[in-house]
């Protein structure tokens, strides 16, 4: 069936270290993918998308990488700050209308001062 | 700046009680969507509306309905609550549907209701 998984639920990294957070996909006809970002008490913030044309895209410290080979999508955050710390989500759209989102579970990201 | 507020931050009610949770957006979107959050689970979609007075199924509709009388205002009802929708419940608006559009601006979450049946 279709899923949109992460790889680890916990990572912890050093502040000002590189943070990689991986997402696998397993419906090949998804065409777009976005990383959500969700701070405790809060809604999910959109961090950066994705369209399944490109792999690679560059926002303000984050990149996203995809690669449609392995279904695999990952945000890389650089030079991670305290302020990084929350959970991330990725997401794919579920019909070739767009109309539905597919998010995976969810990566808490620890930052260690 | 933009703003998609949800009635009540927290809410307890009792098995059987019929609930209503409102959303209001203020970007005059045309999309908005229901979602439920469980850890582990990531967010599920409930129900989702184009238009007013439309509205599409998600993943996990039942037990639940929805209302969209005006643009602006998406609710979504529990007709009789039971404990398995104990959850945190997010409403999200979108200009267009996500993957359309595309745009970084065009994707909000209101802050979610953390709903609790007892």
């Amino acid at each position: 069936g279709e899923s949109v998984g992460l790889h680890l639920p916990t990572l912890s990294v050093q502040e000002g270290d590189n943070s990689i957070i991986n997402c696998a996909y397993s419906n090949s006809a998804s065409d777009y993918f976005i990383w959500y970002k969700q701070e405790s008490g809060k809604g999910p913030q959109f961090i950066i998308d994705i369209r399944s044309n490109m792999d690679k895209r560059q926002g303000q410290r984050v990149t996203v990488l995809l690669n449609k080979t392995v279904k695999h999508l990952s945000l890389q955050i650089a030079a991670t700050q305290p302020g990084d710390s929350a959970v991330y989500f990725c997401a794919e759209n579920k019909d070739n209308a767009g109309n539905m989102l597919t998010f995976g579970g969810g990566t808490r990201l620890m930052v260690k001062p | 700046d933009v703003k998609v507020t949800q009635s009540s931050r927290y809410l307890v009610k009792r098995t059987g009680e019929k609930v209503f949770l409102e959303c209001v957006q203020d970007m005059d979107h045309e999309n908005m969507f229901w979602y439920r959050q469980d850890p582990g689970l990531g967010l599920r979609l409930i129900y989702f509306s184009y238009d007013v007075k439309m509205k599409e199924k998600g993943d996990i509709p039942e037990g639940y309905s929805v209302s969209r009388e005006k643009k602006e205002r998406f609710s979504l009802i529990l007709e009789s609550a039971s404990t398995n929708q104990t959850s945190m419940y997010l409403c999200a608006s979108t200009l267009a549907p996500p993957g359309l559009a595309g745009g970084p601006d065009t994707q909000y979450f209101g802050p979610g209701t953390r709903l609790t049946v007892l």
